[in-house]
């Protein structure tokens, strides 16, 4: 598809439990960001990938957060040992990155529910 | 402070009247300005860049003020499909990154 896609749309989650979250960019998007948004609330910014730089992980909550990008193509984020208070919905948005004008595209997100 | 502000709202108003949002931005160094649209659960969508010199999409008006460092949205002749939430996004250039608003919420009464 043309469009960010991001898997899986839903998730339940047993409290305590890993969860891995995936994200495909538009293809040649050099630029990625993940966002978490609670019920009603703003985007938070969690972490972006730009190419081949070292990511800015700086909206990452805790160290129960990690992402990676593999290839600077698909990438995963994954939270260990989940919390309720994880429970959001997770978006990925991806640029061409090419100068300041370029817009962000997202995807449909992942609504993770933690139990 | 946050690098972007704005009311949340939300903001009642009948089908057909005219209704403005602002925005302000702290980074004087930003860039690249955009008015996204968000329906209720769903992802954001961008609805307009906003240009320099000010620009309009049919019943859309952005306008942007780099001295006053403030950013705003038109909406001429509302429509009940207008009803959502309008983010405020600036870019900084240096580091590409984007900065959202929280966020105003619209709603189109019959």
């Amino acid at each position: 598809g043309a469009g960010v896609s991001q898997s899986p749309s839903n998730k339940v989650t047993e409290k305590g439990k890993d969860v891995e979250l995936r994200c495909d960019p538009i293809s040649g998007h050099t630029a990625l960001y993940w966002y978490r948004q609670s019920l009603g609330q703003g985007l938070e910014f969690l972490i972006y990938f730009q190419g081949n730089s070292a990511p800015d992980k700086s909206g990452l909550p805790s160290d129960r957060f990690s992402a990676e990008r593999t290839g600077g193509s698909v990438s995963t984020l994954t939270i260990q040992r989940t919390q309720q208070e994880d429970s959001a919905v997770y978006l990925c948005a991806s640029s061409s990155g090419q100068g300041g004008t370029t817009e962000a595209f997202f995807g449909q997100g992942t609504r993770l529910t933690v139990v | 402070r946050k690098e972007v502000e704005q009311d949340p709202g939300p903001f009642n108003v009948p089908e057909g009247a005219t209704v403005a949002f602002n925005c302000t931005y702290s980074n004087s160094a930003s860039q690249s300005f955009f008015w996204y649209r968000q329906d209720c659960r769903k992802e954001p969508k961008l609805l307009m860049s906003v240009y320099s010199s000010g620009n309009e999409d049919g019943r859309f008006t952005a306008q942007l003020n780099r001295a006053s460092q403030y950013i705003s949205l038109l909406i001429r002749d509302s429509k009940l499909s207008d009803s959502a939430t309008y983010l405020c996004v600036v870019k900084v250039y240096t580091g590409n990154q984007f900065y959202f608003g929280t966020g105003t919420s619209l709603t189109v009464i019959p």
